[in-house]
């Protein structure tokens, strides 16, 4: 199994410009979220999805969108990228929501200029 | 929303030292899981420790989850063990973990 995996590794973005982060999982797994890492503090949540075609907003949901048309894959949309949006990005997955071990990806580092 | 909390902030110590990081979590939580962070960012699982005692290796940990705080050991360290600690937790639901600020530890060889 691959686990988690996200592409790209790196972006740099100009402001304004939208993209999209990928995310896909070979587990199974119902319960697929995305999180925010700033410098110096831990990740907050952005929006989760209990399952194919059920999303919902996490903390920190604004400025981002999410779908979920099949259970392996959990794309994250930047709408039109702001400098605030510079962050690194995990997604993670889990069996269910609540009581289960999350497995992270490894991460996409996002610079907006 | 539930507060998590991570003492020391910081911890420098010479190879083979041992060592206790601390989580403390303001409510009753069904996940509580510890993580390490690399000095190259990836998120590694350590335990699943909503309650009781688990090993690893050199590493183990115990959750008290009536007094609601979680204990990580790590024994005879190794510069390898460098990185980031964190301690999540998750009261249950959808609502994601919820993370603490990290222990950041340095091993001197």
């Amino acid at each position: 199994n691959a686990g988690v995996t996200q592409t790209p590794k790196f972006q740099v973005l100009k402001t304004g410009q939208s993209m999209t982060l990928q995310c896909a999982q070979d587990m199974n797994h119902e319960y697929m979220s995305w999180y925010r890492q700033d410098p110096g503090m831990g990740l907050r949540l952005i929006h989760y999805s209990v399952g194919a075609g059920i999303t919902d907003q996490g903390e920190v949901p604004n400025g981002y969108n999410v779908s979920r048309s099949t259970t392996e894959d959990f794309p994250l949309r930047l709408l039109s990228a702001a400098p605030s949006q510079t962050s690194v990005y995990f997604c993670a997955s889990s069996w269910r929501e609540g009581t289960d071990t999350q497995y992270f990806g490894p991460g996409t580092r996002l610079t907006v200029l | 929303g539930i507060q998590v909390e991570q003492s020391p902030p910081d911890l420098i110590l010479q190879e083979g030292a041992n060592s206790t990081l601390r989580c403390n979590f303001s409510d009753s939580v069904n996940n509580l899981q510890w993580f390490h962070q690399n000095p190259w960012g990836q998120l590694i699982n350590l335990f699943y420790i909503p309650s009781g005692t688990k090993q690893n290796g050199r590493l183990s940990a115990t959750t008290v989850a009536t007094e609601r705080y979680s204990l990580l050991y790590i024994s005879s360290s190794q510069t390898t063990d460098s990185g980031v600690y964190f301690c999540a937790v998750e009261r249950g639901g959808a609502d994601g973990l919820t993370f603490g600020k990290g222990t950041h530890l340095i091993i001197q060889p």
